[in-house]
C-alpha cells in the first residue's frame, strides 16, 4: 500500500465548470475525511465518511459541493459551477476508527479556477 | 473564530538546537491534540499526539507537552536538524467526534546548518 491517493494533482478550471477530485484511502481505513487548505491558512474540515456513510458536513460545505464514496473505499469530491474563491489545495486523509489514531493525508489536488 | 491558534509563524533555530513550537486553543472540549509536518508539495505527515489525560508524551528528538489549564500545548525538538525544516501544523479534536481535527495554521520551521 502506498498509501493515501489523490487525482489529479493539479487542476486548472475556467469559473462555472464543473471538477471532479477522487481519493483513495490506505484499504484498511474506513475513515476518510476531506479538508481544504489555502495559502498561509492550515486544513479546514470538509466532511467525513465512515465507510459509505457522510456522517458530518462543514457549513464550508455549499450546496456547490458534492461528496461521495460508494463503497466504502474511494471517494470523490465535486465542485459545480466553479468560483475564483474555490481555488485552494483539496486535502484527502483516512484513518481507522479509534479514539487514538491519526489521519494519513494525500498529497492533494490543487485546483485553481480562472 | 480560530479554535487552535500557533502564534509565531516562523521559527528559525541553529542545527543542534532545541526547536520549540507553540500552539494554543480555546475550546475546552478538545481532548486529543496531534502535530503534523508538511514539506512543500506534500500533504501533512503525521508527527506526534497526546491525549488530554497525559501532560507528556515522547518519541525519540520529539516531545510534546500539554498544559490543560493553559489550553496550551508545545513540540520540542531536539537536536534540531536541517531535515527538520517544514512546515509544523497543530491539530486539535474531540474524540465524541470521530476524528475531526481543527488545525492551526502553522509555524514554518527553518533549521541552519
Amino acid at each position: 500500500d502506498t498509501g493515501v491517493s489523490q487525482n489529479p494533482r493539479h487542476k486548472i478550471t475556467k469559473r462555472g465548470q464543473n471538477v471532479t477530485f477522487r481519493c483513495d484511502p490506505i484499504s484498511e481505513h474506513n475513515r476518510l475525511y476531506w479538508y481544504r487548505q489555502t495559502l498561509g491558512q492550515g486544513p479546514e474540515f470538509l466532511t467525513y465518511f465512515q465507510n459509505e456513510a457522510q456522517l458530518e458536513k462543514s457549513r464550508l460545505l455549499s450546496d456547490r459541493f458534492s461528496a461521495e464514496r460508494p463503497k466504502g473505499s474511494f471517494s470523490t469530491l465535486e465542485i459545480q459551477r466553479t468560483e475564483q474563491g474555490d481555488s485552494a489545495m483539496y486535502l484527502c486523509a483516512s484513518s481507522l476508527a479509534g479514539w487514538d489514531t491519526e489521519a494519513f493525508f494525500g498529497q492533494g489536488t490543487r485546483l485553481t479556477v480562472v | 473564530d480560530q479554535q487552535v491558534k500557533q502564534n509565531s509563524p516562523s521559527l528559525s533555530v541553529q542545527e543542534g538546537r532545541i526547536s520549540i513550537l507553540n500552539c494554543d486553543y480555546t475550546n475546552s472540549m478538545f481532548d486529543y491534540f496531534l502535530w503534523y509536518k508538511k514539506y512543500p508539495a506534500e500533504g501533512p505527515t503525521f508527527l506526534i499526539s497526546i491525549s488530554s489525560i497525559k501532560d507528556k508524551n515522547e518519541d525519540g528528538r520529539f516531545t510534546v507537552f500539554l498544559n490543560k489549564s493553559a489550553k496550551h500545548l508545545s513540540l520540542h525538538i531536539v537536536p534540531s536538524q536541517p531535515g527538520d525544516s517544514a512546515v509544523y501544523f497543530c491539530a486539535a479534536r474531540v474524540n465524541t467526534n470521530a476524528g475531526k481535527s481543527t488545525f492551526g495554521d502553522g509555524t514554518t520551521l527553518t533549521v541552519k546548518p
